[in-house]
């Protein structure tokens, strides 16, 4: 089962402020949330991580709620070149390996000039 | 920042033929490293992790004996796709994560192209 919900896709015009919420219900305790960019053929890149309230760095602001279910991912001010594939993750102990990210369908961003 | 690099970029080969996958972490030592595949239009799929020294963990329904996976030193991970078919024509990516991060943290390379005829 997929451990994040997130918009399959959406649209925002250059310069606009971009909000992706992820719903992750059944989030552990000790689970960190992360976003990563994904370009195609491209590996995904590191945007930013958080574990409750609000963390902002160069790029992103992250924001969560006091009960942890959801996450949104702040964008400020895109560009044509945010246009990519977004993805929320939590970290998942479930596996038989080590601790793993696994990746959910992700949200196609697309910005317009 | 940390790097991972991947060689080749991008590779076609026969039905039948044997192709290696090279991920490096260029600049810290990496204790765990995973790989991933991601068909067109979809998710990553994790395959395997694998310690340095030890046998990689594989998810399942993924074959062991066809993708064969060595982390032989702290620096390097490959990954053999034996006796390959048109279906595992993919974008196979690798990250890796060190010792010192905290086990959310992956660094992910850029991801190789293979192309099976």
């Amino acid at each position: 089962l997929a451990k994040t919900t997130q918009p399959i896709s959406m649209d925002s015009y250059e310069g606009q402020e971009v909000n992706i919420t992820c719903s992750h219900n059944n989030i552990a305790t000790n689970d960190y949330i992360t976003w990563y960019q994904q370009f195609p053929s491209q590996g995904p890149r590191f945007i930013i991580q958080g574990y409750k309230t609000k963390v902002t760095n160069e790029v992103a602001s992250l924001f969560i709620p006091a009960d942890r279910k959801s996450s949104t991912l702040s964008l400020p001010r895109v560009s044509l070149s945010d246009t990519a594939v977004y993805y929320c993750l939590v970290g998942d102990h479930s596996g038989a390996g080590s601790y793993q990210l696994t990746f959910g369908k992700g949200t196609k961003l697309s910005v317009i000039p | 920042g940390a790097v991972v690099s991947q060689h080749p970029s991008r590779v076609i080969c026969k039905s039948g033929t044997s192709v290696k996958i090279e991920c490096r972490s260029l600049d810290f030592q990496a204790t765990t490293m995973f790989w991933y595949r991601q068909f067109p239009k979809q998710s990553l799929m994790l395959m395997a992790t694998s310690n340095e020294g030890s046998k990689a963990t594989y998810e399942q329904g993924v074959e062991k004996d066809k993708f064969l996976i060595n982390h032989a030193s702290l620096t390097l991970s490959t990954l053999t796709v034996t006796s390959a078919h048109p279906e595992d024509s993919s974008f196979y990516i690798c990250s890796a994560r060190s010792r010192w991060d905290s086990e959310e943290t992956q660094y992910f390379g850029p991801g190789t192209r293979l192309l099976v005829l």
